[in-house]
């Protein structure tokens, strides 16, 4: 089975700019969440959600980020205008199943704003 | 909101030792998952936990969920190279949002051959 695929692997942007990562999930998982970890740490929610959906967003900052999954499958993440703090690495994750068995995380996107 | 406090930050251990990680909460998860992170990647999943008192091992690692289910260790026998990575803890409680995990902030393990 194919892995969750993002894109791209790294991006460097200034402040202020805008910047898109995409998400392709595991096939037939329902379930996609975003994740941010910034150097040093564990990896924190952003977002999830259940086919197309959301089911969680309360620590995306909105004032910023944005993020949709239009048809249930692939998924982009948005962030208009970068600021510093928001360098780290963007993981992507799904699961098909009880998420009590864990996710399958893509590679993620490493994000330096300068 | 929620921490999991994870240590030791790091180790650096040699090769053939047992290396022994653990997570507390101050509040109480229905499960517990160990992941290893390895540079430029994802977590990848280890372990699950989802009773308290479980013990489960997977290959050289074992893991096991606290009695009063507001921690977890991780122990890894006879380390290899390959197990060098940063080991996260994850819990979940059904308080929260379906499938969001609260993660640790790793423990770094390095092993000298």
């Amino acid at each position: 089975e194919a892995g969750v695929a993002q894109s791209p692997r790294y991006k460097i942007i200034e402040k202020r700019q805008s910047v898109a990562f995409w998400c392709n999930p595991i096939s037939g998982h329902a379930t996609l969440y975003w994740y941010q970890q910034i150097l040093g740490q564990g990896p924190k929610l952003l977002i999830q959600f259940q086919n197309n959906g959301v089911v969680d967003d309360s620590q995306l900052p909105k004032d910023r980020f944005s993020a949709e999954r239009l048809k249930g499958v692939d998924s982009t993440l948005k962030i208009q205008p970068a600021k510093l703090e928001d360098s780290a690495v963007y993981l992507c994750a799904s699961s098909n199943r009880d998420p009590n068995y864990g996710y399958t995380f893509g590679s993620g996107t490493r994000l330096t704003v300068v | 909101g929620q921490q999991l406090n994870q240590s030791p930050q790091s180790m650096f251990i040699q090769e053939g030792e047992d290396v022994s990680m653990n997570c507390t909460s101050s509040s109480i998860f229905n499960t517990w998952l160990w992941y290893k992170q390895d540079p430029g990647e994802g977590p990848v999943l280890l372990i699950a936990l989802y009773k308290a008192g479980e013990l489960t091992s997977n290959g050289r690692l074992t893991a096991q969920f606290g009695i009063t289910r507001k921690d977890s260790f991780l122990n890894i026998s006879a380390s290899i190279p390959s197990d060098v990575g940063i080991y996260f803890c994850a819990g979940r409680n059904y308080g929260g949002s379906q499938g969001n995990l609260i993660f640790g902030k790793g423990t770094k393990l390095s092993v000298k051959p």
